[in-house]
């Protein structure tokens, strides 16, 4: 069954701290994505890729990095967290077309307290 | 500035009541807008896609039509239940390909009550 899996689920982090949120995909999709996801605020995209290996910045990208180390494998990492990126983390995987809907993960909401 | 913008905010209904939901963008291109539903504290989950002037879709007790001359697209539930309860987001694509962007709204807040 198609997936998209994420974790941890819940992270409490402090000012200044490093944290790296994991996504993993069997559904052989090339493109992964990360968003986050603020009240009042659309999904924003932070970073995405279209393999393993490849990375392309988004609309957010600032104070995030992002490896790709796998077809299955997207990583977020803050390296120095501020209490701004506290919010609701998404990834997702598509094909990279309109014909079939990009397949979500269920989330990591992140605090930096 | 926000480009695709939806209402209204939150929605209460009654269980059985019918509602309609909208979004106005001003995405260009837009090549196709997809409806998601979101329940709480879960990812999102698409409902459908529009993607020719006036499409019309129907998917169950969800259906949708989009005006692409007014940039504008309603979803449209049916006899709601309970478990219709969720975040239902406006999606626009600007290409149809990998290289667009998705452009996503806010989000309209729907309760359902018995």
């Amino acid at each position: 069954e198609a997936a998209v899996t994420q974790s941890p689920r819940n992270k409490v982090t402090v000012t200044g701290g490093n944290v790296t949120l994991s996504c993993r995909q069997t559904n052989s999709h090339n493109y992964m994505y990360w968003y986050r996801q603020d009240t009042g605020h659309g999904l924003r995209l932070i970073h995405y890729s279209y393999g393993a290996g490849n990375l392309q910045i988004g609309d957010v990208p600032d104070g995030y990095k992002a490896t790709r180390t796998t077809q299955e494998d997207f990583f977020l990492l803050l390296e120095l967290a501020s209490p701004s990126q506290t919010s609701l983390y998404f990834c997702a995987s598509s094909w990279g077309d309109n014909n079939q809907a990009p397949l979500f993960g269920e989330g990591t909401r992140l605090s930096v307290l | 500035k926000t480009q695709v913008e939806q209402s209204p905010q939150s929605l209460v209904v009654r269980q059985g009541e019918n509602c309609v939901l909208q979004c106005n963008y001003s995405v260009t291109p837009d090549n196709h807008l997809r409806w998601f539903k979101q329940d709480t504290g879960k990812g999102l989950v698409s409902l459908t896609v529009l993607v020719h002037e006036n499409d019309k879709t129907s998917n169950g007790r969800y259906s949708a039509t989009l005006d692409k001359d007014a940039k504008h697209s309603t979803l449209h539930i049916t006899a709601t239940l309970l478990d219709d309860t969720a975040t239902y987001i406006c999606v626009v694509g600007d290409r149809g390909s990998a290289l667009g962007r998705l452009h996503f709204g806010a989000g309209t807040q729907l309760i359902v009550i018995p």
